[in-house]
């Protein structure tokens, strides 16, 4: 059981290059989403999505884009990368959408630089 | 809306001595409230949750955080710190009939021998 799986684990690309963030799961979750951690911000909300074909924004959905067409997969686009998006990116999932009381599981994160 | 804080960016002690890490939040309805662990160039792990059930709550290694609803806390304690526990610990809430979690910023514990 591999949990939840983030592809690729390193990345450094040049300002105005586009990538995509991959993410999957192997758990059946309902519930997927996409945070950005930076030092002394704790982790702030992207995107998620509560099931195939839904989606909706965060905290900082600025430069980013997703869709979701599976229940596994939930990738994250960066349109056209900046400096501002150097950080390290969590894809987590949980059960239970809507409940709040079931934990997310989180990936072993994408660290991202951007010159 | 809701949010939480964790009082103090980086807390140290000793091997041996009481851990106490700090998060107040602040919710409109009951919240759900839990503490992740984060230990370098890893993903979160969660420690223990609090849904409304027993008010004092008890984790993985050694962890506890009791709910004090009348201060709006949810402090993370271990009697005995162990150098293994040298990690960064992230408070989240989140409440029912949402699956968003808000985190606080999250406190490093740094443990001397």
């Amino acid at each position: 059981n591999a949990g939840v799986t983030q592809t690729p684990k390193f990345q450094v690309l040049k300002t105005g290059q586009s990538m995509t963030l991959q993410c999957a799961q192997d758990m059946n979750h309902e519930y997927m989403s996409w945070y950005r951690q930076d030092p002394g911000m704790g982790l702030r909300l992207i995107h998620y999505s509560v099931g195939a074909g839904i989606t909706d924004q965060g905290e900082v959905p600025n430069g980013y884009n997703v869709s979701r067409s599976t229940t596994e997969d939930f990738p994250l686009r960066l349109l056209s990368a900046a400096p501002s998006q150097t950080s390290v990116y969590f894809c987590a999932s949980s059960s239970g959408v809507g409940m709040g009381n079931q934990p997310q599981h989180f990936g072993d994160g994408t660290r991202l630089s951007i010159l | 809306a809701q949010s939480v804080t964790q009082l103090g960016s980086h807390v140290s002690v000793s091997e041996g001595a009481l851990v106490l890490l700090r998060c107040n939040y602040s919710s409109s309805v009951p919240p759900y409230l839990f503490w992740y662990v984060q230990y370098p160039n890893q993903g979160l792990q969660l420690l223990l949750k609090y849904t409304s059930a027993a008010t004092l709550v008890k984790g993985i290694n050694g962890f506890e955080a009791e709910f004090k609803k009348s201060e709006t806390s949810f402090h993370l304690t271990k009697p005995s710190a162990h150098m293994s526990d040298a990690a960064e610990y992230f408070c989240a809430v989140s409440e029912a009939g949402y699956s968003t979690l808000t985190f606080g910023k999250g406190t490093m514990l740094l443990v001397s021998p």
